[in-house]
């Protein structure tokens, strides 16, 4: 059974730091990209960044673009994803997701900022 | 940026009727591989969404065949016959033809 949990979601002051994880099992994680996608609370959907199944190759959404950064460890089948300068506008839950499908997702951990 | 729009957004249905929701992309999402990279999902109450349809038209592991999806380049519909309670949500849409991937604003879907 595939498992994503996301980890590290807590309420940060903006300008601040922090690192989201996502362990991951069920699966051969080193053979998806993975992604993470956000939701605002009572908003909809909003990807914001993909990884290639190296971790060769990543991509962001332009708005978390400079202060955001995914990665992984194929080794420890976990997700990353590291976020500075947050801003208010970064409050949200933020999902772990499998491949270019996004067809298994974890449950999520929210990201509050606020001063 | 490719836009999503769905409509409506939101709909009222009685359960074992069928319902229909739109989604209109503003370019093609015909990717040169000849896919159609159109999928759909469904956030139940207080639940991470789920995929149900990918590439326009297939349903994804383990959901109801009351659950179909068509469409053309740009315009689609995901169709759910006989509705049952655990339809309950929103539905969203979604392209992966080009980054930045965005998705529709969602269709909420309740009972009457």
């Amino acid at each position: 059974e595939v498992q994503l949990v996301e980890s590290g979601g807590v309420l940060v002051q903006p300008g601040r730091s922090m690192k989201l994880s996502c362990a991951a099992s069920g699966f051969t994680f080193s053979s998806f990209p993975m992604a993470w996608v956000r939701q605002a609370p009572t908003k909809g959907l909003e990807w914001v960044a993909t990884i290639s199944t190296s971790g060769g190759s990543t991509y962001y959404r332009d708005s978390v673009k400079g202060r955001f950064t995914i990665s992984r460890d194929n080794a420890k089948s976990t997700l990353y994803l590291q976020m500075d300068s947050l801003r208010s506008e970064d409050t949200a839950t933020y999902y772990c997701t499998t491949g270019n499908w996004f067809a298994y997702w974890g449950q999520g951990t929210l990201v509050t900022v606020s001063s | 940026d490719i836009v999503l729009t769905q409509a409506p957004l939101s709909v009222s249905v009685t359960p074992g009727e069928s319902a229909s929701i739109s989604c209109r992309s503003s370019k093609s999402l015909l990717s040169s591989k000849g896919i159609t990279s159109l999928y759909w999902y469904l956030q139940r109450p207080g639940k991470s969404p789920q995929l149900l349809i990918y590439q326009m038209s297939n349903l994804a592991s383990g959901v109801p065949d009351r659950f179909s999806s068509s469409g053309s380049e740009t315009d689609f519909t995901l169709k759910i016959s006989k509705v049952e309670t655990e339809d309950v949500g929103v539905y969203y849409c979604g392209h992966r033809l080009e980054y930045p991937y965005t998705f529709g604003a969602g269709t909420k879907l309740e009972l009457k």
